[in-house]
């Protein structure tokens, strides 16, 4: 078991371009998550997909797009980066219910947008 | 506003100098609190979930602790391979989806 997976681990954007971060999880879980994680801010929730085909808005979805491409894979698209998207971004994924909270994540992607 | 706040911020423990992380929130209608470990350059790793208070859980050389406001994770006779970030999380807004505190940022030496 892989658990949850992202691709890719680093990038380096200029602002105005855009970019697909992928994330899979083979641990058959009905929700899967975006946060990013800032010096000093903690994780925050971008966007999360509860089940197969919802999507829903976290704390932080401005400048953010994403795709539930089946119940393994969720991806987040940056359509236009700024310096302020510059983050490091988590994919997790649980169980639905009570046991959302016990999540599962990825290693993480290290983007810098200069 | 629902909040989680973790403190301290940092803490610097001699090997074998055992200590406790609080997490105290103000979420009404607690549905569980989780309590998560990130070493640097990593994703966060579940370690506990509570739900009530009164409840504990271990797991080697940590505790976790529930009262109605606040949580602890008591760390016993730690090792430097305990220090990394421990991370607070508890569901709010309604929501199941935890919001998640800043962390207290471990460092055991040798």
């Amino acid at each position: 078991n892989a658990g949850v997976t992202q691709t890719p681990k680093f990038q380096v954007l200029k602002t105005g371009q855009s970019m697909t971060l992928q994330c899979a999880q083979d641990m058959n879980h009905n929700s899967m998550y975006w946060y990013r994680q800032d010096p000093g801010m903690g994780l925050r929730l971008i966007y999360y997909s509860a089940s197969e085909g919802t999507t829903d808005k976290g704390e932080v979805p401005n400048g953010y797009n994403v795709s539930r491409l089946n119940k393994r894979e969720f991806s987040l698209r940056l359509e236009s980066a700024a310096p302020s998207q510059t983050s490091v971004y988590f994919c997790a994924s649980s169980e639905t219910g009570g046991s959302v909270g016990e999540q599962y994540f990825g290693p993480g992607t290290r983007l810098t947008v200069t | 506003e629902d909040q989680v706040t973790q403190s301290p911020e940092a803490l610097r423990l001699q090997e074998g100098e055992s200590s406790s992380l609080n997490c105290s929130y103000t979420v009404s209608g607690l549905r569980g609190l989780f309590w998560y470990r990130q070493d640097p350059g990593k994703g966060p790793e579940f370690l506990f979930t509570l739900y009530s208070a009164g409840e504990e859980k271990e797991k080697e050389r940590l505790k976790a602790t529930l009262t109605k406001k606040e949580s602890f994770l008591h760390i016993t006779a730690p090792k430097p391979e305990d220090s990394a970030t421990y991370l607070c999380a508890v569901p709010s807004g309604g929501s199941y989806i935890p919001t998640f505190g800043r962390g207290t940022s471990l460092i055991v030496h040798p």
